[in-house]
């Protein structure tokens, strides 16, 4: 069965400096990953997804994931934070259930970002 | 503007009555999802459709039931059966059933 882990419930950083989201996930076939964020009392919006293609994805506001087979890992990195990318980050993965692209959620990481 | 609308944005009901959380999207999508949030955890699937006239439950349907009559629409009630509902409940929709998923800006429920 496919799965997510989230490895850091909060991550907080200064304005300027770099952020690092890290997941792992689990899945017995090469999967499709992607990262949503939510802001407060909103909805997801989809940051960027992997489907098999280039390792490196680059997706909106700056963010960028890397795939990692190895280690089975899709962390999502930024270079520099801005106050705006305060939100909540959910790393997804699809699971092929009867035909229709079931998402699997990880719990979610709270991203702080300080002046 | 193309996109997802959930009605009402917050929702307040009493012990014992049902409910209807309206979802309607103009993306001419055929798939749509509804899913809860509770706090400090992802989503969980509590019914789709993958086209008008059929959906199938998800991992938390009791206590749920929805409707597919247009392509467009696809409301949610909670019922009187649904132990725990307080919940933020955000409806998605995607082209396919194995298309990206689109999310709408959600509905707060409480219960009273």
């Amino acid at each position: 069965a496919q799965s997510v882990t989230q490895l850091d419930s909060h991550v907080s950083v200064s304005e300027g400096t770099p952020v690092l989201l890290r997941c792992n996930y689990s899945s017995s076939y090469s999967p499709s990953l992607f990262w949503y964020v939510q802001h407060p009392n909103k909805g997801l919006q989809l940051l960027l997804k992997y489907t098999s293609a280039a390792t490196l994805v680059k997706g909106i506001n700056g963010f960028e994931a890397e795939f990692k087979k190895s280690e089975t890992s899709f962390h999502l990195t930024k270079p520099s934070a801005h106050m705006s990318d305060a939100a909540e980050y959910f790393c997804v993965v699809i699971s092929d259930s009867g035909g229709y692209n079931k998402l699997i959620f990880g719990a979610g990481t709270r991203l702080a970002v300080h002046p | 503007d193309g996109g997802i609308t959930q009605s009402p944005k917050y929702l307040f009901r009493k012990e014992g009555q049902n409910v209807t959380l309206s979802c309607e999207q103009n993306l001419n999508h055929d798939a749509m999802y509804w899913y809860r949030q509770d706090p400090g955890q992802g989503l969980r699937l509590i019914y789709y459709s993958q086209i008008v006239n059929d959906f199938q439950k998800g991992d938390i349907a009791e206590g749920y039931s929805v409707s597919r009559e247009k392509k467009e629409s696809f409301p949610l009630t909670v019922t009187s059966a649904q132990k725990n509902p307080t919940a933020f409940y955000l409806c998605a929709s995607s082209q396919g059933a194995t298309d990206t998923q689109y999310f709408g800006p959600g509905t707060r429920l409480t219960v009273l």
